[in-house]
């Protein structure tokens, strides 16, 4: 069955560095969308992206943030000055469609920021 | 403000029925999930539901209440590896998806 993959699994990063999540969505999906969730927290949207460009966005997604698609298959999220507060566990979701589809969550890369 | 609330743990027993509640106010409503996440793993699917009414999938049954701003998952026939959090998540009017805190499930022998 097809599904979603993330790079690195674990991520141990300085604060202030820049960090690039990597995930490559289900082959055939058009809506990718990242999450995070802070240890023992809720999950919380952070971006969803469609036809290579942001569709929505959160208030935690804010300038420091970016995502991109380089090319057919990946789908990356960068941080690009960490803070302390950004260690979480980042999920990345694909989806066929948006509205009424199914997003199929990713195993997560754990970020820690020190 | 937005709002999803459940219960932050239940405990039920093996073989039995259990039922999680959701409530949720959001501006708009575009559909509500359900997920299960088991510690240190993803969220996986469960079910969706956009109109009123039961959706059932083998041993999972969820409802929806629009008008009441509130769902519940049916668990029944508990196994042992169900333990795990439940979440409720709302896709409200900007389609923007809000989950809930999620409900820890504890399955006794």
């Amino acid at each position: 069955e097809p599904e979603v993959t993330q790079t690195p699994s674990h991520q141990v990063t300085q604060m202030g560095q820049e960090v690039i999540l990597r995930c490559v969505p289900i082959s055939n999906h058009l809506y990718f969308y990242w999450y995070r969730q802070i240890l023992g927290q809720k999950v919380e949207f952070l971006v969803s992206f469609y036809n290579n460009e942001i569709s929505e966005k959160s208030e935690i997604f804010d300038d420091q943030f970016s995502v991109e698609r380089p090319d057919g298959s990946n789908f990356t999220l960068k941080i690009r000055s960490t803070k302390l507060e950004d260690s979480a566990m980042y999920f990345c979701a694909s989806s066929v469609q948006e509205s009424r589809d199914t997003q199929y969550f990713g195993p997560g890369t754990r970020l820690t920021v020190l | 403000g937005q709002n999803i609330d459940q219960p932050t743990e239940m405990t039920a027993t093996e073989g039995a029925i259990v039922q999680i509640n959701c409530t949720y106010q959001t501006s708009g409503f575009n559909g509500l999930f359900w997920y299960q996440q088991h510690a240190g793993e993803a969220p996986t699917f469960l079910s969706y539901n956009v109109l009123d009414g039961l959706e059932e999938k083998g041993r999972f049954s969820s409802f929806l209440s629009r008008s009441k701003g509130y769902s519940y998952l049916l668990l029944k026939e508990l196994q042992m590896k169900d333990s795990a959090s439940y979440l409720c998540a709302v896709r409200g009017g900007d389609d923007k998806i809000i989950f809930g805190k999620g409900t820890r499930l504890h399955i006794l022998p």
